[in-house]
């Protein structure tokens, strides 16, 4: 069967710091990837997603990247976090693309910026 | 755009009330509807999903109906439980998009 991590599962970061974020993916191969983020209180926000390595799709222009060195690793970085970078952060992945297939999520990383 | 309207929570009810969270959603083509729910403290899970008009979605006691004419994907439960307290979140996804595009969720709260 499939899971999905992520790591750290919390962090608190000051300002300014940078940050890494990582997701794997066991049991397929060749997934989609995606990160999203979760403001409190509120839906989801699609960041990045990826169909192969070294393949990455930005939704919303912002302070952050993502990176996938490995099949089933994706990683989302900083250089320098800023206040509004706080937020619930979700990996999910899916199969493929079509409009049937469902995106399975891991458990999230809740990140505070002070 | 492609857009996805749920009612506002919190919803609070009583433990085996029944339940309805409203879905209403625009789109040019013919999306694909999920239900995601989010756990306190946890990440999403697909709850049910429906690929076409008038398919229904159900899993642990909870259905709902793909309604083309009326543009919604109302989701129900006839009888909840304390243990379904959670956000849910109601999603569409479109021919050659990689995007779920997600409402803002809906708090459920249920009383002993």
């Amino acid at each position: 069967s499939q899971t999905i991590h992520q790591w750290p599962a919390t962090l608190v970061q000051p300002v300014g710091s940078p940050l890494s974020l990582e997701c794997t993916v066991e049991g397929t191969s060749n997934p989609n990837l995606y990160w999203y983020r979760q403001a409190a209180g509120r839906g989801l926000q699609l960041l990045f997603y990826s169909v192969g390595i070294g393949q990455i799709s930005s939704e919303v222009p912002q302070n952050l990247s993502a990176s996938r060195p490995q099949d089933r690793q994706f990683i989302l970085s900083s250089k320098k976090l800023l206040l509004s970078d706080s937020g619930f952060y979700l990996c999910a992945w899916s199969r493929d693309s079509s409009t049937t297939d469902t995106q399975y999520f891991g458990p999230g990383t809740r990140l505070t910026v002070l | 755009g492609d857009s996805v309207t749920q009612m506002e929570g919190p919803v609070t009810l009583s433990e085996e009330a029944f339940l309805t969270i409203n879905c209403t959603y625009t789109a040019t083509g013919y999306p694909s509807l999920f239900w995601y729910v989010q756990y306190p403290g946890e990440g999403l899970q697909l709850l049910l999903k429906a690929t076409k008009a008038d398919d229904k979605g159900s899993n642990k006691g909870f259905e709902a109906t793909y309604r083309k004419e009326t543009t919604s994907f109302h989701l129900e439960k006839g009888s909840v439980q304390v243990s379904d307290s959670a956000v849910y979140f109601c999603a569409l996804n479109m021919d050659s998009n990689y995007q779920l595009i997600w409402g803002a969720g809906t708090k459920l709260i249920i009383k002993p």
